[in-house]
Parts: structure tokens; sequence; C-alpha cells
């Protein structure tokens, strides 16, 4: 069965003061690892695919990188609009139903200002 | 585009009564699935269906039908509800099961009294 652990639940950030959020996971042959970002009342919204270990990938202030156990979403320089939820997930050869995916239950960012 | 819509946004339910919960998309995707987010909880996947008039069961299918008529639309009915049934449901739609970049609807609040 395909695990997704998030850490921290929560993290509170002063503007600019830059951090990393973790990815464990555990997967029967990974298909691919997927960060999305939730604002509350809202959707997850898809910001990156990783697919093998060494690979990163960029967006703005963000970046991720997957290594055979974890991935992690750097945030650089942090403003108030990256304060969000941000969730992990995997996708397995075989789990989550048919393609599916597998959610962690997320990291709560605050970044004040 | 209008992406991935939900309706309503917003639901209270009896136990008992059963509703319809819609989603549509217009971006001609093929692989479309219903989410469940509970507090506390990764999301978790109801039903999924790989293109018109297929569909099949995810992870916590139990008191869930779905149907897919057309490419469009993949309505997921509540048959008779239960409490533990109050969730924020997610329709979530991609491109095809091989290409997971997937893309969700704003979501439903169901409270199930």
């Amino acid at each position: 069965e395909d695990q997704v652990t998030q850490s921290p639940e929560a993290l509170r950030l002063q503007e600019g003061e830059s951090s990393s959020l973790n990815c464990s996971y555990t997967v029967s042959g990974l298909r691919g690892l997927f960060w999305y970002r939730q604002d509350p009342g809202k959707g997850p919204e898809f910001l990156f695919t990783l697919y093998s270990a060494g690979e990163e990938k960029e967006k703005e202030r963000l970046k991720a990188t997957l290594t055979k156990k974890e991935s992690f979403l750097h945030i650089t320089a942090p403003k108030p609009e990256d304060s969000a939820t941000y969730l992990c997930a995997v996708q397995g050869v075989t789990g989550g139903g048919a393609d599916g995916l597998t959610f962690g239950k997320g990291t709560h960012l605050i970044i004040q200002p | 585009n209008a992406g991935v819509t939900q309706t309503p946004k917003f639901q209270v339910l009896k136990t008992g009564q059963s509703m319809t919960l819609q989603c549509a998309q217009d971006m001609n995707h093929e692989y479309m699935s219903w989410y469940r987010q509970d507090p506390g909880m990764g999301l978790r996947l109801i039903h999924y269906s790989v293109g018109a008039g297929i569909t099949d069961q995810g992870e916590v299918p139990n008191g869930y039908n779905v149907s897919r008529s057309t490419t469009e639309d993949f309505p997921l009915r509540l048959l008779s509800a239960a409490p533990s049934q109050t969730s924020v449901y997610f329709c979530a739609s991609r491109p095809d099961r091989w290409n997971n970049e997937q893309y969700f609807g704003p979501g439903t609040r169901l409270t199930v009294t």
C-alpha cells in the first residue's frame, strides 16, 4: 500500500525566511510524485510532477526535489501570498485504484509579513 | 476554458436523503475522478472513470455511485446519506490515465445531519 507522510503539519515563517517542507513516501514503483497548493475553500492547484530521483523543478520561489524516499519543497524568500496548504501525492504502479493518487495530509504554511 | 466545475458549492442533507453532486469539465479529458477530503486526512479516491461509459471504484466507494455517459460530465450520487459522508468533495480530471497532471474543481462542502 502506498503511503505519504508530510512534515511538519504546520509551519509559520516570517516573510523572507526560507525553509523546506518534507514529503516521505513508500510506493510500489514510483510513476510520479506531485506537489499541489491548496488555498482555503478551494481545490488543489497543480504545481509540479517529479518522476525520478535527482530530478528538480522550479517555479518562482518554489523548488521541488526528489530522492528515492522523500521529496522536498524548498521555499526561498517567501511572501505572504505563498501562505497555503501544500499537498504531496504519489502515483505508484499499482496503488490508488488504477492510477489514482495517494495524498499526504498536507503542510499548512503561514508567511507572516 | 472554465476547467472543472462543480455544483452545488454547499449542501446540507438529512440522514437517508439522496442527492447528486455535479461535475463537468470542458478540456476534453478522458480521465475523471472523485475525491473526498476530511480534516486530518489526505484526499481519498472514491470513484474514477477512464473514459465515457467506463467507471471503477477507488479507495472509499461505499455509499456512492457514479456514471459517465459523456466525456464532459461525471456526477456522483449519494444513495442514502449518512453523517459519515460529511466532507468536502472534489472532482478532478486529467487528459488520460497516463498523463498525471490533474486539475481539481472548487469542491462541494456537504453536511449530513
